[in-house]
């Protein structure tokens, strides 16, 4: 099965970028992921879907400061202009039809 | 608006039964699978199995397989997760999703609100 890794925890200072990753694992570089955001004591929020391709799509709501990329079996979450609001837990999440659901381990996102 | 609304938290004893719910409005509920999420405390998130409530067709977790029950009820517009023999470890927050894609399922687009489960003696 597909298997995600992510670092543990992040920090950048307020109104800079930051660009967290999640990696796919050996014979998964070309899935799609999505991620999303858990802030403290809420349910997970859907951010968006980023392709092999670094093609990414939003979802409903999602502020502009939230951007995806991809490199090789690496996909990326940008968040520029970083707000308070942004610290939070970030996931990464995969699927294929024998696995539908695997999450990365999640990173923790500190504003300083 | 796609809506899942979760029933209340739940405190238990150690040997008791439980069964939670989730509801769907806002979308066609028997076209898209429902995945429930356990989040133990402190924890990551992790995936339990999902539900197809067109044909009730049901996958688990290979780790979670035995320990728990996924059930739906299409008049109800409702899917349930539930325990025979709650155990301390139970204790988490558990999550209902839905996956996007129809029945070839995608990532998960929207989410429940939670149901915190308490298992203690």
């Amino acid at each position: 099965q597909p298997v995600l890794t992510q670092s543990s925890s992040a920090s950048a200072s307020l109104g800079s970028s930051v660009k967290l990753s999640c990696t796919l694992g050996s014979g998964h570089s070309t899935y799609i992921i999505a991620w999303y955001q858990q802030q403290p004591g809420k349910a997970p929020r859907y951010l968006m879907r980023v392709d092999s391709g670094g093609s990414y799509n939003k979802g409903s709501g999602v502020p502009d400061r939230f951007s995806g990329s991809t490199s090789g079996a690496d996909r990326y979450l940008t968040i520029s202009n970083l707000q308070s609001e942004d610290e939070a837990d970030y996931y990464c999440e995969t699927w294929d039809s024998h696995t539908p659901v695997v999450f990365g381990g999640g990173t923790k996102l500190t504003v300083l | 608006e796609v809506l899942l609304v979760q029933s209340r938290a739940e405190v238990k004893k150690p040997g008791e039964s439980l069964k939670i719910s989730c509801m769907g409005s806002g979308y066609s509920f028997t076209s898209y699978w429902i995945g429930w999420v356990r989040q133990m405390p402190g924890k990551g998130l992790e995936w339990m199995g999902i539900i197809y409530p067109g044909d009730s067709e049901t996958r688990y977790s290979p780790s979670l397989q035995g320990q728990v029950t996924i059930s739906v009820d299409k008049s109800a517009s409702s899917a349930y997760l539930q325990w025979s023999s709650l155990k301390a470890s139970d204790t988490a927050v558990y999550y209902c999703a839905r996956l996007q894609g129809g029945y070839n399922y995608e990532e998960v687009d929207y989410w429940g609100q939670g149901t915190l489960v308490t298992v203690s003696s």
